[in-house]
C-alpha cells in the first residue's frame, strides 16, 4: 500500500514552546491530508483538513491560531502546535489521501495513516 | 457521514475466524464501509472497504448486508498479531469524504 510517514515520531518539549510535526505521502501525491489526535483509550478524534495550496478546514472546537497547518506542497504537510502546554500531550496522527486508490479502475480515495507522534509536553 | 456503532470488545481463539460486526443504519447511498485497525501506539491500517457487493482481499473479507445497514468484517484465521482496536467507518469515496472514527472494537485473540 501507499506509505506516509511522520516526523518526529517522539517529541518531548518544555510548556510553552511551539512543536512542528511533518506529514509526508512518500509515493504518491495527496491533494488532501487529514490530522487527528488522540488521547490514552481514546479513538481518534478529526482536527482538520489539510489541502494543499488552500487554507485548512477546522473540526468545531479546533482553534485554528493554535495548531497551525501548512500545506505547501503536494508530499508534505506540517502541523504547528504553539505555546504547547501539558493539556496538548497526545498522539498526533496524520493521514493522506491517495488520489485515485490503489486498485486502479475508479477512484477509491482511500486514506492512508502515518505512525503517528507522540507529544509530550512537560 | 453516518454513525457507526460496534461492541466495545471481542474475543477469538488463535487460529478460528473472527467475526466483527458494525452497524450502520443510516448509511446514505453514495457511502462506502471501510475497515481500519490500530495496533498500540501505531496509526490505523487500511483493511478493507466496499460498497454493497462482498469483498475479499489477502487481510480480510467484508460482508455487506442487501439493506447496507449493517456489515461483518471477517478475519478468516485470526493470529496474536491480529489483536488491535479495529474501527468501521462510513464515508463518502469523493473529495468531501473524510474518516470520522467511533470508537471501534478491541479484538483480543488470545492463545
Amino acid at each position: 500500500g501507499a506509505v506516509v510517514s511522520q516526523h518526529p515520531s517522539r517529541v518531548i518539549c518544555k510548556s510553552g514552546t511551539s512543536v512542528k510535526i511533518e506529514c509526508r505521502s512518500l509515493d504518491f501525491q495527496a491533494t488532501t491530508m487529514f490530522w487527528y489526535r488522540q488521547f490514552p483509550k481514546q479513538s481518534l478524534m478529526l482536527m482538520a483538513t489539510s489541502n494543499e495550496g488552500s487554507k485548512a478546514t477546522y473540526e468545531q472546537g479546533v482553534e485554528k491560531d493554535k495548531f497551525l497547518i501548512n500545506h505547501a506542497s503536494l508530499t508534505l504537510s506540517t502541523l504547528t502546535v504553539t505555546s504547547a502546554h501539558p493539556e496538548d500531550s497526545s498522539f498526533y496522527i496524520c493521514s493522506a489521501r491517495h488520489p485515485v486508490g490503489l486498485a486502479g479502475g475508479s477512484s477509491y480515495n482511500e486514506q492512508f495513516f502515518g505512525p503517528g507522534t507522540r507529544l509530550t509536553v512537560l | 457521514d453516518a454513525k457507526t456503532t460496534q461492541p466495545p470488545s471481542m474475543d477469538c481463539a488463535e487460529g478460528r475466524a473472527a467475526n466483527l460486526p458494525c452497524n450502520h443504519s443510516t448509511i446514505s447511498g453514495n457511502e462506502y464501509v471501510y475497515w481500519y485497525r490500530q495496533i498500540h501506539s501505531q496509526g490505523p491500517q487500511y483493511i478493507i472497504h466496499g460498497l454493497k457487493n462482498n469483498e475479499t482481499n489477502e487481510m480480510a473479507s467484508l460482508i455487506i448486508t442487501e439493506d447496507r445497514k449493517s456489515s461483518t468484517l471477517i478475519l478468516p484465521h485470526a493470529t496474536l498479531r491480529d489483536t488491535a482496536v479495529y474501527y468501521c467507518i462510513v464515508r463518502v469515496n469523493t473529495n468531501a469524504g473524510k474518516s470520522t472514527f467511533g470508537d471501534g472494537t478491541t479484538l483480543t485473540v488470545k492463545p
